[in-house]
């Protein structure tokens, strides 16, 4: 199947700092890519979507300039964490849409998550 | 405002029975559904998916089920394995739109 990835896979940074998490998608060109949030035994959350070369639409209530997103090709999104805050731990999801197959018949793949620990 | 929502936050079946997870949803122009499964600290995987055209789909163990009028989806697993153990979420979305997502419901299968 369709292979997204993560980087990295878990994150602790202190108070203040920045941190960035990349997403791939391996196998195929994503025409979008989102990011999710999840917090414990809660749904994830979307926090925006973003297309290749344009500005990333964020959801309501999400501060985009705190969450950086800039997705740079067909393949990469990164996400980053503007001076972090202990109340942004969380686990970050991405999300990448396309057709493996090249064709039109997009999925949604997600990636394996990033657990960020902000102290 | 909850659009697909998973009431039933866990639950758990024998090995080898058959394992029924519920999914509603308010939104009537959703015509995508899909469910995946998620194991802890990973990221969700795809497991099944139904077009709104269609009220069966069935891929080896996994069939999901769709009820237009009753605005319900259900994913059954027969038979469960204790590999089966997950959160498994269902999604819908009207065409090339995102994602909504439920709450997820957490399948135990005893061994």
């Amino acid at each position: 199947g369709a292979v997204v990835s993560q980087h990295p896979s878990r994150v602790i940074c202190k108070s203040g700092t920045s941190v960035k998490i990349e997403c791939r998608s391996l196998d195929f060109q994503a025409t979008t890519m989102f990011w999710y949030r999840q917090f414990p035994k809660q749904s994830l959350m979307l926090m925006a979507t973003s297309n290749e070369g344009s500005k990333a639409t964020y959801e309501q209530g999400v501060e985009k300039d705190k969450f950086l997103i800039n997705h740079a090709s067909l393949t990469l999104s990164t996400l980053t964490v503007t001076s972090a805050h202990p109340e942004d731990s969380s686990f970050y999801i991405c999300s990448a849409r396309g057709d493996p197959r090249g064709g039109r018949q997009e999925t949604q793949y997600f990636g394996p998550g990033t657990r960020l620990l902000v102290l | 405002d909850q659009q697909v929502k998973q009431n039933s936050p866990s639950l758990s079946v024998q090995e080898g029975r058959i394992s029924i997870l519920n999914c509603d949803y308010t939104n009537s122009m959703f015509d995508y559904f899909l469910w995946y499964k998620k194991y802890p600290a990973e990221g969700p995987t795809f497991l099944i998916s139904i077009s709104s055209i269609k009220d069966k789909n069935e891929d080896g163990r996994f069939t999901v089920f769709l009820n237009k009028s009753a605005k319900h989806l259900s994913l059954h697993i027969v038979p469960s394995q204790p590999g089966d153990s997950a959160v498994y979420f269902c999604a819908a979305k009207t065409g090339a739109n995102n994602l909504f997502f439920g709450t997820g419901t957490r399948l135990t299968v005893i061994p």
